[in-house]
């Protein structure tokens, strides 16, 4: 099966950096996805890692070690609407080729 | 224009109701989703249909039945509901199977009383 462990809250204060940690156990790996969601939105997708390393996408990076099964998702210059949830998710290949599964999300909350 | 558009946005209903939830994806995607967010946020995926083909049935109650009559369009169809069923229904699209950035629909919100 698949697991996925992330905090459930975050709280950090506008320009500050925040990073969002997330652990996973599952049998079939493809790579590593993070998700966001506002309150009452869609989750929309972030970023994806599939090899070792850092993928940066303007303030937000994400960062994958398969082989200690654990990613993280790095966010820069806080800005208030940043607070939202976010969402790692996992996808395999063979029998659970073209599901994500997703961890139970972390509430990021953004001071001013 | 909309990506991936749900109707209804919002459903009350008793127990024991049938209703239905569609979902239309106008990017050309092969791949539709149903996913289910309970009240903890917890977003599990139900179903997957890619060109009409279902291809993932996450072992939902077969109270549960989607349908695709064409690889724009995913319906979710629920007989006999009950108050478990409360949560926010997501469909979901993405251009392939195997694709990891999937396209969300802006939710159904389901209220069982």
């Amino acid at each position: 099966g698949q697991s996925l462990e992330q905090p459930s809250e975050v709280t950090a204060v506008e320009g500050a950096i925040v990073q969002i940690n997330c652990t996973y156990q599952t049998s079939g790996f493809y790579g590593l996805s993070w998700y966001q969601q506002h309150d009452g939105g869609a989750p929309t997708f972030l970023s994806y890692n599939a090899l070792d390393g850092l993928e940066e996408t303007g303030r937000f990076s994400s960062f994958l070690s398969r082989s200690d099964s654990y990613g993280y998702l790095l966010l820069q210059e806080l800005q208030m609407k940043d607070s939202a949830s976010y969402f790692c998710a996992v996808s395999g290949g063979g029998s659970t080729l073209g599901r994500l599964y997703f961890g139970r999300g972390t509430q990021l909350t953004v001071w001013p | 224009d909309t990506a991936v558009s749900q109707t209804p946005k919002y459903l009350v209903t008793q127990m024991g109701n049938d209703k239905s939830i569609k979902c239309e994806q106008n990017l050309g995607h092969d791949t539709m989703y149903w996913y289910k967010q309970d009240s903890k946020k917890f977003l599990k995926i139900m179903f997957s249909y890619n060109n009409k083909e279902l291809i993932i049935n996450e072992t939902v109650p077969n109270r549960f039945s989607p349908k695709s009559p064409d690889k724009a369009h995913l319906n979710l169809h629920i007989n006999s509901l009950e108050l478990g069923d409360s949560a926010v229904y997501f469909c979901a699209s993405s251009p392939r199977q195997e694709s990891y950035e999937q396209y969300f629909g802006p939710g159904t919100r389901l209220t069982v009383t």
